[in-house]
């Protein structure tokens, strides 16, 4: 296993347009993160699963993304009608939840809204 | 709300000298985690070193070491014989240690640059 990889690792779109990232944790990690980073800052914290299910939202997450992780394998990020401010990276980490304080993170998306 | 504070935006350190990144966090909690994540130019955060806020006994990694201050709120990291490979962002980080999942709290980031 080569740990956490995320597709694509950059994305340019049009404003309106919808993106869908994926990201493919470790294998037998069972909790799957997104975060978001913008430029001079820290990442922030957007969504986890535990399995398939979605356990917390951050308010950052607005009605126009949507998280899926329907195997509790893979998940998707998906970003309708994009906005100039949705350019950011955007970070998947996964962890086992007997040793939840260590994350493993991918090298994430950048997202370009033009 | 937990906050992490790092307020040197940028540091530089001669090759082989060593290097100390300041850190600060904000929290009511008594038990919870503290980390030190590296972000090279590949974009990929590290896990460099972490700390329990019940053990008074500092984390030592190889040449990384932190300086844990509980009743200050401070997590400094002691970067010992700095290498070229050093040079990245810092970020601090914060999570609650408790039976249900708190999301990582991230400090702004230290731009760290090495110079030979």
């Amino acid at each position: 296993d080569t740990g956490v990889s995320q597709d694509p690792r950059h994305k340019i779109t049009k404003r309106g347009q919808n993106v869908t990232f994926r990201c493919d944790p470790i294998s037998e990690h069972n909790r799957l993160y997104w975060y978001r980073q913008t430029l001079g800052q820290g990442p922030e914290f957007l969504t986890y699963f535990q399995n398939e299910a979605q356990l917390e939202k951050s308010r950052l997450l607005s009605d126009r993304f949507s998280a899926e992780r329907p195997k509790g394998s893979f998940s998707t990020l998906e970003i309708q009608r994009t906005e100039q401010g949705d350019s950011a990276m955007y970070l998947c980490a996964s962890s086992f939840v007997e040793t939840n304080e260590k994350l493993f993170f991918g090298s994430g998306t950048q997202l370009s809204v033009l | 709300a937990q906050t992490v504070t790092q307020s040197q935006p940028e540091m530089s350190v001669q090759e082989a000298e060593t290097v100390t990144l300041s850190c600060t966090y904000d929290t009511s909690e008594s038990d919870y985690y503290l980390f030190w994540y590296k972000q090279p130019p590949s974009r990929q955060m590290i896990l460099v070193i972490r700390q329990e806020a019940y053990k008074q006994q500092n984390a030592t990694e190889n040449r990384f070491s932190v300086n844990f201050q509980k009743a200050a709120k401070s997590f400094s990291l002691k970067i010992s014989d700095s290498q070229l490979g050093d040079a990245a962002m810092y970020f601090c980080a914060y999570r609650l240690m408790n039976s249900g999942n708190t999301p990582l709290v991230f400090g702004k980031g230290t731009r760290l640059s090495v110079i030979a």
